[in-house]
């Protein structure tokens, strides 16, 4: 199995402020796409953002962006000007382009957003 | 838009029953995934289908079977339900070429509480 690694269990952050989430991952393939989940307390899994490893910009969308480092296999969720919404757990995910049948969640990080 | 469509929602069980779930993927996503997560814990691949076939397997039990039908939906079955697969129960789905990152969407997930 894939292995990804999400290795802050739990943040905080002050509403407004920005926070990054971490994440390291390892896949063989070399064409990928890097997948990010918040999943609130309510339990649905919703989609926030997505790298290709071939896209030469960091990937952004409203108020989530991503460092993707790929030489490090890393890439590192950025949430500017948190809001309370943002209290949930989030998940990275790769995907490759062969081993599509493969699609695995790290352990999550599980982010406090404090007024 | 259309999405993907878990039933039940929420389901009750009691110990050494069986339970089916199931799955309605988005039209024209030909790969369904399945995935448990306990409480407190970070979802579990459970299993893969692409095009009707098994395509990648993970943790799940022997006692739990699934498959995909020629219209692409999917069913989970559970035999022999313990406590512990009290759990809520995911399944998304994809095309399996499109790498894009708006093309891997979850179901709302199916609650199943065994007691």
């Amino acid at each position: 199995a894939q292995k990804i690694t999400q290795t802050q269990p739990g943040m905080f952050v002050q509403e407004k402020e920005a926070v990054t989430l971490d994440c390291t991952y390892d896949t063989s393939d070399q064409s990928y796409g890097l997948f990010w989940y918040k999943q609130p307390s309510s339990g649905e899994m919703i989609f926030l953002i997505y790298q290709g490893s071939y896209d030469e910009q960091n990937a952004t969308e409203g108020r989530y962006s991503l460092n993707f480092q790929k030489a490090r296999k890393s890439t590192n969720l950025v949430i500017s000007a948190s809001q309370l919404g943002d209290s949930a757990m989030y998940f990275c995910a790769p995907r490759g382009r062969y081993n599509f049948n493969k699609f695995y969640f790290g352990s999550g990080t599980k982010l406090n957003v404090k007024p | 838009a259309a999405g993907v469509i878990q039933s039940p929602r929420h389901l009750i069980k009691e110990k050494r029953e069986t339970a089916t779930l199931k799955c309605y993927p988005i039209p024209r996503h030909d790969t369904v995934y399945w995935y448990q997560q306990g409480p407190g814990q970070d979802p579990q691949f459970l299993i893969s289908f692409y095009e009707k076939m098994q395509s990648d397997k993970g943790s799940i039990p022997d006692r739990f079977s699934a498959q995909q039908f020629s219209d692409y939906h999917s069913e989970l079955n559970m035999s022999s339900l313990e406590l512990g697969d009290s759990a809520l129960y995911f399944c998304a789905s994809s095309p399996r070429r499109d790498l894009a990152g708006n093309t891997i969407y979850f179901g709302e997930g199916s609650w199943l509480t065994v007691v």
